[in-house]
């Protein structure tokens, strides 16, 4: 069964105290792992999409890697906007061609305070 | 820019009333979703469409309805209101997913948030 953890629940820095999340995933075969950042009362915000084992994508703080298990969004130097639910998902690969949906993990919940 | 946009924002029902839930984008995107997003337990796909008139269940279709008679709207029905109903719901729309351009993803709304009493 195609599944996604994301680790840890919630996590709480000080600005400017650098981080990572974490996102594992089991699936039959990857088409897409996705990054997503959502505020509170707000629909998830589309981060970063990564495609194959080893590839790496930055945005401003942020920057996610992908490993064949699992994927890490780091955040350097955070701060207090940057508070909010990061969500990880994947989309699957199936026979006969990828799914176009994502299964969703339950997100990290990140607190910076100033 | 609209994106996806989905009314109401928030709505009271009472147990054993019916709603539907709106969603229009204005994207030209083939795919759209309905997601229900419950307190730690992540986003589950209630229903897709991968075209105008075609229509699939996700993961947790029980209780729903949709239909999707045109490109821009996914209407999600409920037809007798549960407590496990109790959810902020988003709709969602996209392309096919798996190439490679840029903006290849799935574009949500800012959700509705229905409480069934």
């Amino acid at each position: 069964e195609d599944q996604v953890t994301q680790s840890p629940e919630a996590l709480r820095l000080q600005e400017g105290e650098s981080s990572s999340l974490n996102c594992s995933y089991t699936v039959s075969g990857l088409r897409g792992l996705f990054w997503y950042r959502q505020d509170p009362g707000k629909g998830p915000e589309f981060l970063f999409t990564l495609y194959s084992a080893g590839e790496e994508k930055e945005k401003e703080r942020l920057k996610a890697t992908l490993t064949k298990k699992e994927s890490f969004l780091h955040i350097t130097a955070p701060k207090p906007e940057d508070s909010a639910t990061y969500l990880c998902a994947v989309q699957a690969r199936r026979v006969g061609g990828a799914t176009n949906k994502l299964i969703f993990g339950t997100g990290t919940l990140l607190a910076v305070q100033p | 820019n609209a994106g996806v946009t989905q009314t109401p924002k928030f709505r009271i029902l009472k147990i054993g009333q019916s709603m539907t839930l709106q969603c229009t984008q204005d994207m030209n995107h083939n795919y759209m979703y309905w997601y229900r997003q419950d307190p730690g337990m992540g986003l589950k796909l209630i229903y897709y469409s991968v075209g105008a008139g075609i229509t699939d269940k996700g993961e947790v279709p029980n209780g729903y309805n949709v239909s999707r008679s045109t490109t821009e709207d996914f209407p999600l029905r409920l037809e007798l209101a549960a407590p496990s109903q109790t959810s902020v719901y988003f709709c969602a729309s996209s392309y096919p997913l798996g190439s490679r351009s840029s903006g290849n993803t799935i574009y949500f709304g800012e959700g509705s948030w229905l409480t069934v009493v």
